[in-house]
């Protein structure tokens, strides 16, 4: 039971390609956010669902950036035209309903050659 | 927009010792949340301790309090009787209140080494 998961652990992939990243957030856990971080820094946030839909995706860096979580469960981001400059430490989040404790996953490691 | 700063890239503090670190924030609303998180190496951040600005109270949470100036806008962790298991990145955190659930703003992070 479990804790919010991610997949895969680590990417590797070439300048210019598609990646998908997957998050698995707690059960039952209606808020679900997406957060990045690069070497060296602290998490900057990326984008948030409640439910279905993005309440907020005012850290989406540029349109390359795109998330879904289709079911109101397991989100998605992609990454499409992938840049050396988007290799870092891709983490997700998920919490209850009411403002409550973030529950981090493990995180997904994007390397861009 | 809202700021969080740490100040100290690194500390370091003897095992069975006391340490603290500091964390300065801007923000100019008056409900909001602050939190510590622990990132070890595997990456997973840990919730460490978090306070409510509107209580006066430091926060504990065993080994682990703050001590949190509102005016000052500070909010320093400190952990006493220090263990190896304690090494780790930390981040300080804000978060707008009670609107909902909302997005978490980190600083920079301070790395904690624990000296045997």
């Amino acid at each position: 039971g479990a804790g919010v998961s991610q997949t895969p652990s680590n990417k590797v992939t070439e300048k210019g390609k598609y990646v998908e990243l997957r998050c698995d957030p707690i059960s039952g856990h209606t808020a679900l956010y997406w957060y990045r971080q690069s070497l060296g820094q602290g998490p900057e946030f990326l984008i948030y669902f409640q439910g279905t839909g993005a309440a907020d995706d005012s850290g989406l860096p540029n349109d390359r950036f795109f998330a879904v979580r289709p079911e109101g469960s397991v989100s998605t981001l992609k990454i499409q035209r992938t840049e050396r400059g988007d290799s870092a430490v891709y983490l997700c989040a998920s919490s209850a309903d009411r403002p409550d404790e973030q529950f981090f996953g493990p995180g997904t490691r994007l390397t861009v050659l | 927009a809202q700021t969080v700063t740490q100040s100290q890239p690194e500390m370091s503090v003897q095992e069975a010792e006391t340490v603290t670190l500091s964390c300065t924030y801007d923000t100019s609303e008056s409900d909001y949340y602050l939190f510590w998180y622990k990132q070890p190496p595997s990456r997973q951040m840990i919730l460490v301790i978090r306070q409510e600005a509107y209580k006066q109270q430091n926060a504990t949470e065993n080994r682990f309090s703050v001590n949190f100036q509102k005016a000052a806008k500070s909010f320093s962790l400190k952990i006493s009787d220090s263990q190896l298991g304690d090494a780790a990145m930390y981040f300080c955190a804000y978060r707008r209140g009670n609107f909902g659930n909302e997005k978490l703003t980190f600083g920079t992070g301070t790395r904690l080494t624990i000296i045997p």
